[in-house]
C-alpha cells in the first residue's frame, strides 16, 4: 500500500528547458507535501515544500504545485542546468496527534539534464 | 553547524552476521529518525526518536532490528543477525521540532551489503 507515487523513474530534458516532475498521493490527511534531492552518495537534501492549504509555491526557479482534488502534486524546475541532475523524491506528512513527524516517500525520479 | 554524521559510510557482511550503524545528529536536535532505501525504491520509514524515547518504531521490519540512542544523542541501529534482505542505504535525520514545512536534515547514509 503505497501512500506516495512517483511513477516516472527517470526524465530527461534539455537544459534551459522546464522539467516537470510528477507525484501523486492517495492520504488525504497529508498536510504537507515536500520534494527532496539526492546526489550520489549523498543523502536527500530538502528543497521546497507546499502546505496542503495550497495550491503553489514558488522558490527561484523551482515551483511546486498541488491538485488536492486530483490527489497530484508536481515540481516544476525552469530553466533547467545541468546541475539538476539528480534524483527527486516527493515525500508527505500526515496530520493529527499520532503523527509524529514520519515522511511517506515515493520511489523518486532520475532527472537527467543534458547540456 | 556540523551536518547529520553517519558511520560507516559502507559495510559488506556476510549473512549472519552483526553490523552496527550509527547516527550524530545535529547537535541540539531532539528529533532522530532511521529510514531505508532498498534497490532504488522508495525511502521507507523506520523508527523515531524523541530525545533517548522512541516516538514511533512502526517501521522497523522484525526482531533482528535494535535501534538506541544513549543519552538524547547519537543513535545506534543493531542489525543482528544479518539477513540479505538487509542490504539497501540506510539514512539518519534530525530535526528540531515536527518537520512540518522545512523536513529535516539527512546524513549521508550508510550503505549496507550482505553477502
Amino acid at each position: 500500500d503505497q501512500q506516495v507515487k512517483q511513477n516516472s523513474p527517470s526524465l530527461s530534458v534539455q537544459e534551459g528547458r522546464i522539467s516537470i516532475l510528477n507525484c501523486d498521493y492517495t492520504n488525504s490527511m497529508f498536510d504537507y507535501f515536500l520534494w527532496y534531492k539526492k546526489y550520489p552518495a549523498e543523502g536527500p537534501t530538502f528543497l521546497i515544500s507546499i502546505s496542503s492549504i495550497k495550491d503553489k509555491n514558488e522558490d527561484g526557479r523551482f515551483t511546486v504545485f498541488l491538485n488536492k482534488s486530483a490527489k497530484h502534486l508536481s515540481l516544476h524546475i525552469v530553466p533547467s542546468q545541468p546541475g539538476d541532475s539528480a534524483v527527486y523524491f516527493c515525500a508527505a506528512s500526515a496530520r493529527g496527534s499520532s503523527n509524529t513527524g514520519k515522511l511517506i516517500f515515493g520511489q523518486g525520479t532520475t532527472l537527467q539534464v543534458k547540456p | 553547524e556540523a551536518g547529520v554524521t553517519q558511520f560507516p559510510s559502507h559495510s559488506v557482511i556476510e549473512k549472519g552476521q552483526t553490523v552496527t550503524l550509527r547516527c550524530d545528529p545535529i547537535s541540539g536536535h531532539d528529533n532522530l529518525y532511521w529510514y531505508r532505501r532498498v534497490m532504488g525504491k522508495e525511502i521507507k520509514f523506520l523508527l523515531h526518536f524523541v530525545k533517548e524515547s522512541k516516538q514511533d518504531e512502526s517501521g522497523m521490519p522484525n526482531n533482528r532490528f535494535l535501534a538506541e540512542r544513549t543519552g538524547g544523542t547519537y543513535s545506534t541501529l543493531k542489525v543482528q543477525p544479518a539477513e540479505l534482505e538487509d542490504s539497501g542505504v540506510y539514512f539518519c535525520a534530525s530535526s528540531l521540532s515536527r518537520p512540518g514545512r522545512r523536513g529535516y536534515t539527512f546524513g549521508s547514509g550508510t550503505r549496507l551489503t550482505v553477502v
